[in-house]
């Protein structure tokens, strides 16, 4: 199993601000990486996906990938309270055969009124 | 869309119960099926993966016959947890993909909260 690290946080933003969470990953031959949002006591939403080295811009959300140093990132413009949550970066691995995703940590984002 | 449903959402039962979680992909067919388990404040631990029609590969220190897993169509599978005590409580989160290769997204059903008293 690969592994996926994110700062745990809190990462604390004012409400409008840009949040920029990050994700290294160990896996060299990774092609996709997911984005999920999952709230406290709910089950993780996916927010993006992106496979191509650059930017991908969803609303107020933009993944960034950068496969030459092994970094994923996701900006959330114009943060609202309602993007408080916590922030989970994931990516495929294979082993054997078997397919799964492995999660990071993920980062705590507070976004303050 | 990609509406994957889990039931019951929650459970509250008594020490050695069988407990059964079901999870349905709505609009896609899921080639494959994942369970999750996540404890308060944890990140999220695969228990298991399930193909359809095939017997589920169960990641490592999870036992197979306390977590009994079905995958008998395109659009189920289901979770038994057997005989379930105390510490066998935790959130249960199903997942479905429309692929085996791990590049399409998972989708996640609403989650299970189980307690075992």
């Amino acid at each position: 199993q690969k592994e996926v690290e994110q700062n745990s946080g809190p990462l604390s933003v004012p409400e409008g601000a840009i949040a920029s969470l990050n994700c290294t990953y160990s896996d060299r031959g990774s092609q996709s990486f997911f984005w999920y949002r999952q709230y406290s006591g709910k089950s993780p939403e996916l927010i993006m996906f992106i496979y191509s080295n650059g930017d991908k811009e969803d609303g107020r959300f933009t993944a960034q990938l950068n496969k030459a140093s092994q970094y994923v990132s996701l900006l959330i413009r114009d943060s609202q309270p309602s993007d408080s949550a916590t922030y989970l970066c994931a990516v495929p691995w294979s082993l054997m055969g078997r397919r799964a995703l492995t999660f990071g940590s993920g980062t705590r984002l507070q976004v303050q009124p | 869309g990609a509406v994957v449903s889990q039931h019951p959402s929650r459970v509250i039962c008594k020490s050695g119960t069988s407990v059964k979680i079901e999870c349905r992909s709505l609009d896609f067919q899921a080639t494959t099926m994942f369970w999750y388990r996540q404890f308060p404040k944890k990140s999220l631990m695969l228990m298991a993966t399930s193909n359809e029609g095939s017997k589920a590969t169960y990641e490592q220190g999870v036992e197979k016959d306390k977590f009994l897993i079905n995958h008998a169509s395109l659009t189920l599978s289901t979770l038994t947890v057997t005989s379930a005590h105390p510490e066998d409580s935790s959130f249960y989160i199903c997942s479905a993909s429309r692929d085996s290769r791990g590049d399409q997204p998972q989708h996640f059903g609403d989650g299970t909260r189980l307690s075992i008293l």
